[in-house]
């Protein structure tokens, strides 16, 4: 059974970067899309992009000035950078797997993190 | 970019019941549309893709249907475990993917 782990650090404070981190365990690393969503405390998803096995990457426009992804293939792991961080960044990030033109059918447990002064 | 438009935001139906939530895009998806349920403190969960295939495991009371700009999805008699946030969400067009702000589902 395919599943997502996630971690990174809940509580940032503005101007700083938010890193996240997704393991993938029990299935293949290879072949899909890696995906972060976000939602913002009492709100709606926001897909913030993908990026697969060899760091093709896929971003939302409206944060891609910010965003990064990174994958490392010998851990099933891949990463999310977002830098410059303001308390609109504050949501429950998820990790997720897809495809392109496809749904996300596994998703990770999701973390809270809060942008604060 | 295309917008997602959930109706009602919120519904009331007691358990037993049908419920029916609307899903409508602002273009054409194509059949390109999927459901989620999201309980409390949950990860949203996959039911339905290609506008009414539902994903291993799901009951069959549940139940999509639509294409182009107009979808729904129907839950034939609704259990406790039921009463959740559905979110309708957009592959067709990207990016980005875009999901709808959510049905909230109470009971009534």
């Amino acid at each position: 059974q395919v599943q997502l782990q996630q971690w990174g650090a809940g509580l940032l404070k503005p101007s700083e970067t938010l890193s996240l981190t997704c393991a993938v365990h029990g299935g293949p690393f290879s072949g899909y899309y890696w995906t972060w969503i976000r939602q913002p405390p009492g709100k709606g998803l926001e897909w913030i992009g993908e990026v697969n096995h060899d760091e093709s990457t896929t971003y939302n426009p409206s944060l891609k000035s910010r965003v990064t992804f990174s994958v490392d293939t010998s851990r099933n792991q891949f990463y999310l950078n977002l830098n410059s961080v303001t308390a609109a960044d504050t949501a429950v990030y998820y990790c997720a797997r897809g495809l392109p033109a496809e749904p996300f059918d596994y998703w990770g447990q999701g973390i809270l993190v809060t942008v604060s002064s | 970019e295309v917008v997602m438009t959930q109706s009602p935001a919120t519904l009331s139906v007691f358990p037993g019941e049908r419920a029916t939530l609307s899903c409508r895009a602002s273009q054409s998806v194509s059949r390109n549309l999927a459901w989620y349920q999201q309980k409390p403190g949950q990860a949203p969960r996959l039911l339905i893709y290609g506008a009414s295939t539902r994903s291993p495991g799901i009951p069959a009371r549940f139940s999509g249907s639509g294409s182009g700009t107009e979808f729904a999805l129907t839950i034939s008699s609704l259990q406790s475990e039921d009463f959740a946030v559905y979110y309708c969400q957009q592959y067709d067009n990207w990016p980005p993917y875009t999901f709808g702000q959510g049905t909230k589902l109470e009971i009534k």
